[in-house]
C-alpha cells in the first residue's frame, strides 16, 4: 500500500516555542492531506483539510493562526504549532489521499508532541 | 462528510476466537474503509469495500456491507494477541470529502 511518513515521531518542547511537523507521501502524489489530533483514549479529531496549492480548510474550533498548515507540494504538508502550550500536547496524525480510484486515505505514524 | 459509528465500544475475547465489530452510517456511500490503530500509533488501512460489493476478504479479515441498512461489519477470525487494537470504520461519500472518525471499537485479545 501507499506510504505516508511523519517527522518527527516525537518532540518535546518548552511552552511558547513553535513546532513544525512534516507529513510526506512517499510513493504517490497526494492532492489532499488531512491533519488530525488525538488525545489519550479518545478518537481522532479532524483539525484541517489541506489541498495542494491552496489554503487549508479548518474545522470549527481549530485556530488557524495557531495551527499553520502548508501544503506546498503534492508530497509534502507541514503543520506548525505556534507558541505551543501544555494543552497542545497531543498525538498529531496526518493522512493523504491520491484523489484517484477508490480515493483511499493513508495515514502517517503520528507525532507525539509534549509541551512542558 | 459523514462519520461512522462503531459498535461495540469495547470487546474482549480469548485468543483463537472470532471478533465481530459493526459500523453504521447515515448517508449513501461510494465505499467504506476499515482501519486499525495500535496504541500510540497511526492508523493502518485494513480493507476497502465498494458500495456495489457485499463481502470482501483479506486474510483473516472478512468485511460485509449492507447498503440498505447502511451498515458494515468486520470479522476477524482466529484472533491473535497482536490483533489487540482499536478499529475504526470510515464511510466515504465520494467527492473527496473529509473523513471523520467515531470512537472505534477497542478490541482486546487475551492470550
Amino acid at each position: 500500500g501507499a506510504v505516508v511518513s511523519q517527522h518527527p515521531s516525537r518532540v518535546i518542547c518548552k511552552s511558547g516555542t513553535s513546532v513544525k511537523i512534516e507529513c510526506r507521501s512517499l510513493d504517490f502524489q497526494a492532492t489532499t492531506m488531512f491533519w488530525y489530533r488525538q488525545f489519550p483514549k479518545q478518537s481522532l479529531m479532524l483539525m484541517a483539510t489541506s489541498n495542494e496549492g491552496s489554503k487549508a480548510t479548518y474545522e470549527q474550533g481549530v485556530e488557524k493562526d495557531k495551527f499553520l498548515i502548508n501544503h506546498a507540494s503534492l508530497t509534502l504538508s507541514t503543520l506548525t504549532v505556534t507558541s505551543a502550550h501544555p494543552e497542545d500536547s497531543s498525538f498529531y496524525i496526518c493522512s493523504a489521499r491520491a484523489g484517484l480510484g477508490d480515493n483511499e486515505q493513508f495515514f502517517g505514524p503520528g507525532t507525539r508532541l509534549t509541551v512542558l | 462528510s459523514q462519520q461512522g459509528e462503531e459498535d461495540p465500544q469495547a470487546l474482549s475475547i480469548q485468543e483463537g476466537e472470532n471478533a465481530t465489530m459493526n459500523c453504521s452510517y447515515k448517508t449513501s456511500i461510494n465505499n467504506l474503509q476499515w482501519y486499525r490503530q495500535n496504541s500510540g500509533r497511526g492508523l493502518v488501512h485494513l480493507i476497502l469495500i465498494r458500495s456495489n460489493e457485499r463481502e470482501k476478504h483479506s486474510g483473516r479479515l472478512r468485511v460485509t456491507l449492507d447498503t440498505s441498512k447502511k451498515s458494515s461489519s468486520l470479522l476477524i477470525t482466529a484472533s491473535r494477541a497482536a490483533d489487540t487494537a482499536s478499529y475504526f470504520c470510515a464511510p466515504d461519500s465520494g467527492g473527496y470529502q473529509k473523513v471523520t472518525f467515531g470512537t472505534g471499537t477497542k478490541l482486546q485479545v487475551i492470550p
